[in-house]
């Protein structure tokens, strides 16, 4: 089992929809997470961090479930520009960073 | 916020030829640097982790003869790819984390542009 798991997809929404994702992480001993979209052939680019009480920046909101150690990731009303690759990232108090695959998304038109 | 910068973006070369990447943190000094490897469709895989001052630390697989990193100073790490080979091309991503915020596990990856090689 990976330590960091993201449903791949793709997703595929129409402009203006809400989509969720969701990310799962074994160690139970992690200590803070992330959110970073990948563009095409692109490097990574941090989206959000994701804080115990959740946290909202615009259309994107990001929420941490220690007691089912997940994290999710929800986008209202989105965009063209929105799809991407959504990477999770949980770090262990140690520092060591560990990715998940991500999950793709593509907003139609 | 947290910039880092990395240089080549784009590399051609022949079979055989080693090929140095550079990645600088522009506004923070950092003791640690990653170098990640992407192939298409692929998620980023931790090949090494570089170390101010002292050895890189290698991921299981990856032989550090042919990766040689070197972390001169607190804001520069360097990658070669040694005698590269065609089945060395990928897109090559460094990262670092700035510490002037908050403790290292606290604290995101900011990554570079990233290096695509190609070997033909």
């Amino acid at each position: 089992r990976k330590e960091v798991e993201q449903d791949p997809g793709p997703f595929n929404v129409p402009e203006g929809a809400t989509v969720a994702f969701n990310c799962t992480y074994s160690n139970s001993a992690s200590q803070s997470f992330f959110w970073y979209r990948q563009d095409c052939r692109k490097e990574p680019k941090l989206l959000m961090s994701v804080y115990s009480s959740g946290n909202e920046d615009g259309r994107f909101t990001a929420q941490l479930n220690r007691a089912s150690q997940y994290i999710s990731l929800l986008i209202r009303d989105s965009k063209l520009s929105d799809s991407a690759t959504y990477l999770c990232v949980v770090n262990t108090n140690a520092g060591k960073s560990t990715f998940g695959d991500g999950t793709t998304l593509t907003v139609k038109p | 916020g947290a910039v880092v910068s990395q240089h080549p973006s784009r590399v051609i070369c022949k079979s055989g030829t080693s090929v140095k990447i550079e990645c600088r943190s522009l506004d923070f000094q950092a003791t640690t640097m990653f170098w990640y490897r992407q192939f298409p469709k692929q998620s980023l895989m931790l090949m090494a982790t570089s170390n101010e001052g002292s050895k890189a630390t290698y991921e299981q697989g990856v032989e550090k003869d042919k990766f040689l990193i070197n972390h001169a100073s607190l804001t520069l790490s360097t990658l070669t790819v040694t005698s590269a080979h065609p089945e060395d091309s990928s897109f090559y991503i460094c990262s670092a984390r700035d510490l002037r915020t908050g403790k290292n596990s606290n604290q995101p990856q900011h990554f570079g542009d990233g290096t695509r090689l190609s070997i033909l």
